[in-house]
């Protein structure tokens, strides 16, 4: 079945440096997708989302990058801290699946100081 | 901020038994969730609730399952008898003050761990 899936489980970067977070999906029929963010023992965070009309969204050093002809969304994380340091979700909606998302595997990204 | 709220934050139970989780949205908030994680895997979608009924619900939210909004501000997860499969974080979520917004909060979680 369709799903959405991440190309990378891990990802660890230098403290300053840019983190990019990338997701694949596969439901051609999506229209909107989130990046979440999960530290250790809390739920999920909002991060930033994007339309299916839209290829960028920026948002407090974090941009959305979202190419629907290879169905692929990436996170951009500018400046990376330790505070960053947490698994981070992509989540997709399909309009016919009314408001359910659908969440990837997810990515831990490891900030080195 | 407005936050979603969850109680308890861990519950231990016996195998059969049967488990309420509770929630309290956002309070202008109109839709509510309910997905759950298993230990090291994704969060996956339950239940969706408005206008006090489900509005979609996924394969795991079998008969075992309900949901309830038995006031105007919480609104619970019931297993009836639980089983040692339905250990997993369970994450409430909230959304749209009516005007169309997708995004969805989440609450802290509840750990539940049936023995």
């Amino acid at each position: 079945g369709e799903s959405v899936g991440l190309h990378l489980p891990t990802l660890s970067v230098q403290e300053g440096d840019n983190s990019i977070i990338n997701c694949a999906y596969s439901n051609s029929a999506s229209d909107y997708f989130i990046w979440y963010k999960q530290e250790s023992g809390k739920g999920p965070q909002f991060i930033i989302d994007i339309r299916s009309n839209m290829d960028k969204r920026q948002g407090q050093r974090v941009t959305v990058l979202l190419n629907k002809t290879v169905k692929h969304l990436s996170l951009q994380i500018a400046a990376t801290q330790p505070g960053d340091s947490a698994v981070y979700f992509c989540a997709e909606k399909v309009p016919v699946a009314g408001n359910m998302l659908t969440f990837g595997g997810g990515t831990r990204l490891m900030v080195k100081p | 901020e407005p936050e979603v709220t969850q109680t308890p934050s861990h519950q231990v139970t016996q195998m059969g038994q049967e488990v309420i989780l509770r929630c309290v949205p956002i309070s202008n908030h109109l839709y509510f969730y309910w997905y759950r994680q298993i230990l090291g895997q994704k969060v996956e979608f339950l239940v969706s609730f408005y206008n006090n009924e489900i509005s979609e619900k996924s394969e795991i939210f079998d008969d075992q399952f309900s949901v309830e909004r038995p006031d105007g501000s919480n609104f619970t997860l019931k297993i009836r008898s639980t089983k040692l499969e339905d250990s997993a974080m369970y994450f409430c979520a909230s959304s749209d003050t009516g005007t169309g917004e997708d995004e969805q909060y989440f609450g802290p979680g509840t750990r539940l761990t049936v023995t």
